[in-house]
């Protein structure tokens, strides 16, 4: 099935300061979704994106869909400690199952005070 | 609108013991997905439902894990009989008819002695 390589597995960063993490994939996704998941809790979707090339924002956070569609980057500007969590790129196969997602291992971002 | 809900939150049972978990989803949500979340990696699926029919139960392990969705809104998951490897959190997500965008409940957390 398809992988997908998450980068970093982990961050350290100051408060204010930008961060950015990638997904790649050896096959191409018609379907990019980045999520944050909280201790203890399940995975909150973040953004969606649809398209090759598609850029698209949500406050402070920014993803986009790569041109040749096997990756995709998420951006959070200006950090605040509630920032802190893990981040999973998910996508979906064109050619698998109706729906079904691919997770990428996570980014785990510390904001430090 | 309410979200995915799910029990019980924790669960700690001794190997060769049986345990079932309980999902409801976001209501009007036809597709409902199983996953299994071992520590530090991202969710794998288990098994997916489209209503009260099974669309895809490749990963499930169906020698110890079953899952149903009778009437197609809640569903349950079972392991019979539990092994130590099976600790992890599992997670519901539900999403509408025609959008791949899953929404999460918060999960069970499961210890298996």
């Amino acid at each position: 099935g398809q992988q997908l390589n998450q980068s970093p597995q982990s961050m350290f960063i100051q408060e204010g300061e930008d961060v950015s993490m990638n997904c790649t994939s050896s096959s191409i996704f018609n379907t990019w979704l980045w999520y944050k998941q909280d201790p203890g809790e399940g995975p909150v979707l973040l953004i969606a994106l649809y398209k090759a090339g598609e850029l698209t924002s949500n406050g402070r956070l920014t993803a986009q869909f790569g041109i040749t569609r096997k990756d995709s980057f998420l951006n959070i500007s200006a950090s605040i400690p509630s920032d802190v969590g893990i981040y999973f790129c998910a996508g979906q196969s064109p050619s698998g199952s109706a729906r079904q997602l691919t997770f990428g291992s996570g980014t785990q971002l510390t904001v430090l005070p | 609108e309410a979200g995915v809900a799910q029990s019980p939150r924790y669960k700690i049972i001794e190997k060769r013991q049986s345990v079932a978990f309980w999902c409801n989803p976001i209501s009007g949500h036809a597709t409902l997905y199983w996953y299994q979340q071992i520590l530090g990696q991202g969710p794998k699926l288990l098994i997916q439902f489209q209503n009260n029919g099974v669309v895809d139960d490749s990963q499930l392990p169906k020698d110890r894990f079953s899952a149903e969705r009778l009437k197609g809104v809640d569903s349950t998951l079972k392991i019979q009989p539990a092994k130590l490897e099976d600790s992890a959190v599992y997670l519901c997500a539900s999403n509408p008819s025609g959008s791949n965008e899953q929404f999460f409940g918060p999960g069970t957390r499961l210890t298996v002695l």
